[in-house]
């Protein structure tokens, strides 16, 4: 079946302008995740949401950054006035509760560059 | 000091060796304990998944955690080019949301 997607793949963008970034979940996965992964750094948790709860936002770096989960599927991270430091690969990832293991599922990620 | 320790590598092997790959972690809350694989450009995929103290076995792939001492191993035997990829260590506790590490770098040459 199809696998998490993300879109768009790369993306150049302008320091101080805004992005928007999304993904669209295994369908039936409840649980959705953002992660950063900066070069040689692992993955910085940024946001969880699971079904219709409140959204985990902890790992938000600044209140530049937001996210929504529409209809419990697609999501869209959202970073206003980008800075050259907001410069990664932005990973989602979706996992289903019904699983023991709560496995994660990782789309292929967007590569952002700020110049 | 971080939650999960990884050292970043790269680490370099033959063809045909024995690899290990690790990770300590300070949180004894932890219980959780996954490995993740991830090829440039792609997103990280899951390799093993443990949740108690000992071995667990796939393949040519071992997973070793010592709740005891906070640290977790991977090891691949008879490594092959096609293992050349990032490895990631993953652990949580109750949250579902885990803590990586910052992943090893291994490269297997023929």
């Amino acid at each position: 079946g199809a696998g998490v997607s993300q879109s768009p793949s790369n993306k150049v963008t302008e320091k101080g302008k805004d992005v928007e970034l999304r993904c669209d979940p295994i369908s039936g996965h409840t649980a959705l995740y953002w992660y950063r992964q900066s070069l040689g750094q692992g993955l910085e948790f940024l946001i969880y949401f699971q079904g219709n709860s409140a959204p985990d936002k902890s790992g938000l770096p600044s209140d530049r950054f937001s996210a929504e989960r529409t209809g419990g599927s697609v999501s869209t991270l959202t970073i206003q006035r980008t800075q050259q430091e907001d410069s990664a690969v932005y990973l989602c990832a979706s996992s289903s509760p019904q699983v023991f293991t709560y496995e994660q599922y990782f789309g292929p990620g967007t590569r952002l560059t700020v110049t | 000091q971080k939650e999960v320790e990884q050292d970043p590598g790269p680490l370099s092997v033959p063809e045909g060796a024995i690899v290990s790959l690790n990770c300590t972690y300070s949180n004894s809350a932890f219980q959780y304990f996954m490995w993740y694989r991830q090829y440039s450009r792609k997103g990280p995929e899951l390799l093993m998944y443990t949740y108690s103290s000992g071995n667990k076995e796939d393949g040519r792939f071992t997973a070793q955690v010592d709740k005891s001492s906070k640290y977790i191993s991977l090891f691949i035997r008879d490594s092959q080019p096609s293992d050349s990829a990032t490895y990631l260590c993953a652990i949580r506790g109750g949250s579902y949301i885990p803590t990586f590490g910052r992943g090893t770098s291994l490269i297997v040459h023929p």
